[in-house]
C-alpha cells in the first residue's frame, strides 16, 4: 500500500547537523522530494532526487537514496534557526498516476 | 515566490456555501494539482489536470470540483460545505505528468463556520 513513514520530531544544536529520515512503499516511485513548511505558510521545494540517483547535493542540503532498502534521508548542514519548520517527504506514485505521498513530517527543533 | 500564485490566500464562509479558489500555475507548467491539508488527514492529493484535462483523481468528493482553462489557470469549487472542509488547500504545478520540478503555491486557507 502506500505509506511514507518519517519520524515526528528532531531537536538539533545549532550549528550542528541535522538528518531527516523517511522510508516510503513504492519501489518504481521515478522522483522523491524534501519540502519544507514554516508556520502558517506553504510548502517550499527544496530539494528533489530522480530514481536513478544515489545522492544529491544542494548547498546545505545533501539527498541519500537507498533504494535497496527504499530510505530517503536529508541531511542539512550547519543547521540554523531559520531552518526550525516542518519537513515533508514525499513520492510520486508510479503506475500513470501523478499524486505525491507524502510522509506526516518531520518537525525540526533548532536551539542555541 | 515558488511561482505559483493561489487567490485567496483566507477565506471564512458559512455551512453549505459554495467558495472557488483559483491557481495560476508557474510559468511553463502545463500540469496543475489540487491538494487539501488538514490537521487529522494530513496532505491528501484532490485532482490533477494536464493541459486542460482531467488526468488523476485521489480522495476528492463529489461536492468539490475542478477545472483547468485555456490559459491553464485552475479553479477547484468547494460547495455546500462542512465544518470539516476547513482546511489549507494547495495547488501545485509541473512542467510533464510524472513529476520533475513540482511546486506548490502558498495556499488557502478556508475556514467554514
Amino acid at each position: 500500500g502506500e505509506d511514507v513513514e518519517q519520524s515526528l520530531f528532531l531537536s538539533v544544536r545549532e550549528g550542528d547537523s541535522s538528518v531527516i529520515n523517511c522510508t516510503y512503499t513504492d519501489s518504481s516511485s521515478t522522483y522523491l522530494y524534501w519540502y519544507k513548511q514554516e508556520p502558517g505558510a506553504g510548502l517550499q521545494l527544496l530539494t528533489y532526487i530522480f530514481s536513478n540517483m544515489d545522492m544529491k547535493q544542494d548547498q546545505r542540503l545533501t539527498v541519500l537514496l537507498n533504494k535497496k532498502d527504499k530510505h530517503l534521508s536529508l541531511r542539512i548542514a550547519d543547521t540554523q534557526t531559520g531552518d526550525s519548520a516542518i519537513y515533508f517527504c514525499a513520492e510520486i506514485q508510479a503506475g500513470g498516476y501523478n499524486k505525491l505521498i507524502f510522509g506526516a513530517g518531520t518537525r525540526l527543533a533548532v536551539h542555541p | 515566490d515558488s511561482g505559483v500564485t493561489q487567490t485567496p490566500k483566507h477565506l471564512i464562509t458559512a455551512t453549505g456555501q459554495r467558495v472557488t479558489l483559483r491557481c495560476s500555475p508557474r510559468s511553463g507548467d502545463l500540469s496543475v494539482y489540487w491538494y487539501q491539508q488538514s490537521l487529522d488527514q494530513g496532505l491528501q492529493f484532490l485532482i490533477q489536470y494536464y493541459n486542460g484535462e482531467e488526468r488523476a483523481k485521489g480522495n476528492i468528493l463529489e461536492r468539490f470540483s475542478a477545472q483547468q482553462f485555456p490559459d491553464l489557470h485552475s479553479e477547484l469549487n468547494l460547495s455546500s460545505l462542512e465544518l470539516g472542509d476547513s482546511a489549507l488547500y494547495f495547488c501545485a504545478s509541473s512542467v510533464e505528468t510524472g513529476g520533475g520540478r513540482y511546486t506548490f503555491g502558498s495556499g488557502t486557507r478556508l475556514t467554514v463556520v
